[in-house]
């Protein structure tokens, strides 16, 4: 399957400072790339697509000033915490669809831990 | 609205005993249902499609099939290293870019 890498694997920072995660497509171009936030023991939630050359969609409910999408390139898209709190940590997963590869099926980056302090 | 559950919510087998974890769903024109595997602290890891009822999808001990309302994963003879979550999601036909998820079955297997 096609793989998709996310950088840091895990972060600490405190409270009122950004915090920038990259998602990168290795070998395949995204023209669309997908955001999740994961809370522990809960499903994994939707927060925006992020689609290249173009604005992000935000789900409902999903600040999109303080979770700022940028998907400059077709294998990179970067999702930044703007003043990030507490409540903000959580497990982000990016995940990309290979448009070659005809099953629609979307493909998972291994996820940064965010802890905010 | 969407909706993805699955049961049970976890699931301890020893090597060897088969089982089968469910997945219902409700959504408004299916246009696929898809199962993944997540170890802890990891990423979803793609297992298989399904579109349409009466599907089977088979890969090593794993059997995905599908009806009009649910999904089971059958698993046959499993091993140890068969432990994970295991995540159902579909995908609707008036927003085919969404996947919504189920909270997912916690499997453990011992040897």
């Amino acid at each position: 399957g096609a793989v998709v890498s996310q950088h840091p694997s895990r972060v600490i920072c405190k409270s009122g400072t950004s915090v920038k995660i990259e998602c990168r497509s290795l070998d395949f171009q995204a023209t669309t790339m997908f955001w999740y936030r994961q809370f522990p023991k809960q499903s994994l939630m939707l927060m925006a697509t992020s689609n290249e050359g173009s604005k992000a969609t935000y789900e409902q409910g999903v600040e999109k000033d303080k979770f700022l999408i940028n998907h400059a390139s077709l294998t990179l898209s970067t999702l930044t915490v703007t003043s990030a709190h507490p409540e903000d940590s959580s497990f982000y997963i990016c995940s990309a669809r290979d448009p070659g590869g005809g099953n629609n099926e979307q493909f998972f980056g291994p996820g940064t831990r965010l802890t905010v302090l | 609205e969407d909706q993805v559950t699955q049961s049970p919510e976890a699931l301890r087998l020893q090597e060897g005993e088969s089982s089968s974890l469910n997945c219902s769903y409700t959504v408004s024109g299916l246009r696929g249902l898809f199962w993944y595997r997540q170890d802890p602290g990891k990423g979803p890891e793609f297992l298989f499609t399904l579109y349409s009822a009466g599907e089977e999808k088979e890969k090593e001990r794993l059997k995905a099939t599908l009806t009009k309302k649910e999904s089971f994963l059958h698993i046959t003879a499993p091993k140890p290293e068969d432990s994970a979550t295991y995540l159902c999601a579909v995908q609707g036909v008036f927003n085919t870019d969404k996947l919504i998820f189920g909270t997912g079955t916690r499997l453990q297997v011992f040897p």
